[in-house]
């Protein structure tokens, strides 16, 4: 059975640092990846998505995200946060279309000034 | 744009009544989604629907019913509440490309439920 671990449930970075969400994977065949992110009382929001072409995805907002088979890894990255990127972040398994999505737990993004 | 709409942000109700959320999707999708959101635990899938009167149960089903009589609207039933199912209830749809590519769900708002 797939399955997604957000290896951090809270990260804090400051304005302007790198960000680093980290995300691993279980499946029994090749899986499509996505992130999605939740800002406070909006609905959620795809980031960026994995489906077997270029294993580096870049996504809205700057963020991308890199697909490592041999690690099962997908961690989202972004060079340089952003006060409006505090938000909660999920990582997101679909192993066949039209099934629905495995959510990992969410990681929460702080960023301070 | 996508559309997804959630009949109520929030919703306060009393343990044993029987609640309904609708769901109203405007992109003529096949696939229609329920998840709860819950601090901690992500989102958890109750129910999907791959089309009209088709219905598959996901994760937690137990406590909970889906309608599914148009296509573009996709109900979840409480029968009896109980405080236990005082959640985020989110509502998504996909469509099916049949090409093989994955599509991304599209979220409604949510509704936030509180069982007394």
């Amino acid at each position: 059975a797939q399955s997604v671990t957000q290896l951090d449930s809270h990260v804090s970075v400051s304005e302007g640092t790198p960000v680093l969400l980290r995300c691993n994977y279980s499946s029994s065949y090749s899986p499509s990846l996505f992130w999605y992110v939740q800002h406070p009382n909006k609905g959620l929001q795809l980031l960026l998505k994995y489906t077997s072409a270029a294993t580096l995805v870049k996504g809205i907002n700057g963020f991308e995200a890199e697909f490592k088979k041999s690690e099962t890894s997908f961690h989202l990255t972004k060079p340089s946060a952003h006060m409006s990127d505090a938000a909660e972040y999920f990582c997101v398994v679909i192993q066949k279309e039209g099934t629905a999505l495995i959510f990992g737990k969410g990681t929460t993004l702080s960023v301070s000034s | 744009d996508v559309k997804v709409t959630q009949s109520s942000r929030y919703l306060v109700k009393r343990t044993g009544e029987k609640v309904f959320l609708e769901c109203v999707q405007d992109m003529d999708h096949e696939n229609m989604f329920w998840y709860r959101q819950d601090p901690g635990l992500g989102l958890r899938l109750i129910y999907f629907s791959y089309d009209v009167k088709m219905k598959e149960k996901g994760d937690i089903p137990e406590g909970y019913s889906v309608s599914r009589e148009k296509k573009e609207r996709f109900s979840l039933i409480l029968e009896s509440a109980s405080t236990n199912q005082t959640s985020m209830y989110l509502c998504a749809s996909s469509f099916n490309s049949g090409s093989g590519s994955y599509n991304e769900q599209f979220f409604g708002p949510g509704t936030r439920l509180t069982v007394l």
